[in-house]
């Protein structure tokens, strides 16, 4: 399979620990996209990159977000001191980059997270 | 207010041509409309884009007005498969080129 995979799938955590997802993204994508999605809503943006360079960040990410793609690669997002309120799907996404903000986006299936 | 809005839910019947319009106002110039469908617990499948006018690939059609300031997906002959969520992705302009989905709309299919 390569499309775009996540890791975890599921993360159970207690409130103030830290967590740190893991994409994949298709490999010859150079842009990476992540989102957040609470049930009953659409996708949040949260930010995206292109190569290593993480080039917008939403006002959603807070200070206790953190995203990086140190090869241009794979992804990984931390949150630290996770809340109740961070509990959610976070999605991850990919792109070939055509000039276009609004690239053709492939998504990986998500990381449920959920904050005790 | 950069803001996009779709209706909450359609229902269908087999067979059935459906329109979904999703509605945003101040969209990036020269970007694309796109349009997603999401199933429980997936993440969402690219279905069409478009920059204006219309545009037809093997599973739906797009309409884009010329001022942009809408779009609607076009489902031709649903099926009970077709059921899931839909949503329009578009960029907003200001203050960095925002990614926004839709509200999105839960399409269900009956026989």
């Amino acid at each position: 399979d390569t499309g775009v995979s996540q890791n975890p799938r599921h993360k159970i955590t207690k409130r103030g620990q830290n967590v740190t997802f893991r994409c994949d993204p298709i490999s010859e994508h150079n842009r990476l996209y992540w989102y957040r999605q609470t049930l009953g809503q659409g996708p949040e943006f949260l930010t995206y990159f292109q190569n290593e360079a993480q080039l917008e960040k939403s006002r959603l990410l807070s200070d206790r977000f953190s995203a990086e793609r140190p090869k241009g690669s794979f992804s990984t997002l931390e949150i630290q001191r996770t809340e109740q309120g961070d509990s959610a799907m976070y999605l991850c996404a990919s792109s070939l980059n055509s000039g276009q903000v609004t690239d053709t986006q492939y998504f990986g299936p998500g990381t449920r997270l959920t904050v005790l | 207010l950069a803001k996009t809005t779709q209706p909450i839910s359609m229902d269908s019947y087999e067979g059935q041509e459906v329109n979904i319009t999703c509605s945003h106002n101040n969209i990036a110039t020269n970007d694309y409309i796109t349009w997603y469908q999401q199933f429980p617990s997936q993440g969402p499948r690219f279905i069409i884009q478009g920059y204006k006018t219309k545009v037809t690939n093997e599973v739906a059609s797009l309409f884009i007005p010329a001022d942009r300031k809408s779009s609607t997906l076009s489902l031709p002959r649903v099926s009970l498969s077709d059921t899931a969520v839909y949503y329009c992705l578009v960029a907003f302009t200001g203050g960095g080129n925002k990614l926004t989905f839709g509200t999105g709309t839960q399409l269900k299919v009956e026989l």
